[in-house]
């Protein structure tokens, strides 16, 4: 069963930085890419990052870009975003999801992040 | 940017009723065009991949339709489980974008 858990997030002042993680299992983690999805509260879903396998493209949102940066540990079969220079507009439930064949074929529960002083 | 336009916003419907909710793209995308569908305090859940292939385990009720700019999603006799927001994918152009959700409300 494909698993994705995500951890990390938490009360942030604007300026700040947050590491979210997404643990994955039930898959061969090195084959598929990976992305992160977010949704503000009430709102829709924005795509916020991908990255390939054996990272050989990373992409990022306009609104992230220079500030995000998303990696993986094939080895850890892991999967981290880190967030810096946050601000109030980055609140939002970030979902890790799994890359398959351009769809995002599994999510994670999600893990909030609140940027608020 | 590709922009994906739904309609409708917002559609309150009764049970055993067919539902078709449209996704209008601001270019042609192929049919690189997904949907998904999230229910209260859950996470999104992939239905139909590229237009119209269904994914693994989605009942056969639903269906996908369209290609280029102009899709569709139907659900033929809905369920009160069905009760949910939906919402379209394009991943052709860069960036991803999403559809702004069409939520169906069971009367």
């Amino acid at each position: 069963e494909v698993q994705l858990v995500e951890s990390g997030g938490g009360l942030v002042k604007p300026g700040g930085s947050l590491s979210l993680s997404c643990a994955a299992s039930g898959f061969a983690f090195s084959s598929y890419s990976m992305n992160w999805v977010r949704q503000a509260p009430g709102k829709g879903l924005e795509w916020v990052s991908s990255i390939s396998s054996s990272s050989t493209y990373i992409l990022y949102a306009d609104s992230v870009k220079g500030r995000f940066t998303i990696s993986r540990d094939d080895a850890k079969n892991s999967l981290s975003l880190q967030m810096n220079s946050l601000r109030a507009e980055d609140t939002a439930l970030y979902y890790c999801t799994r890359g398959n064949n351009s769809t995002n074929d599994y999510w994670g529960q999600g893990t909030l992040v609140t940027v608020s002083s | 940017e590709t922009v994906l336009t739904q309609s409708p916003d917002f559609q309150s419907v009764t049970p055993k009723e067919k539902v078709t909710i449209t996704c209008r793209a601001s270019q042609s995308i192929g049919n690189k065009l997904h949907w998904y569908q999230q229910k209260p305090d859950q996470s999104p859940k992939l239905l139909i991949q590229f237009a119209s292939q269904s994914f693994s385990g989605v009942p056969s009720r639903f269906s996908g339709s369209g290609s280029g700019t102009d899709f569709t999603l139907t659900i033929d006799s809905l369920e009160a489980e069905d009760a949910a927001t939906y919402y379209c994918h394009q991943y052709h152009t860069l960036p991803r974008t999403f559809g702004q959700g069409t939520k169906l409300e069971i009367k």
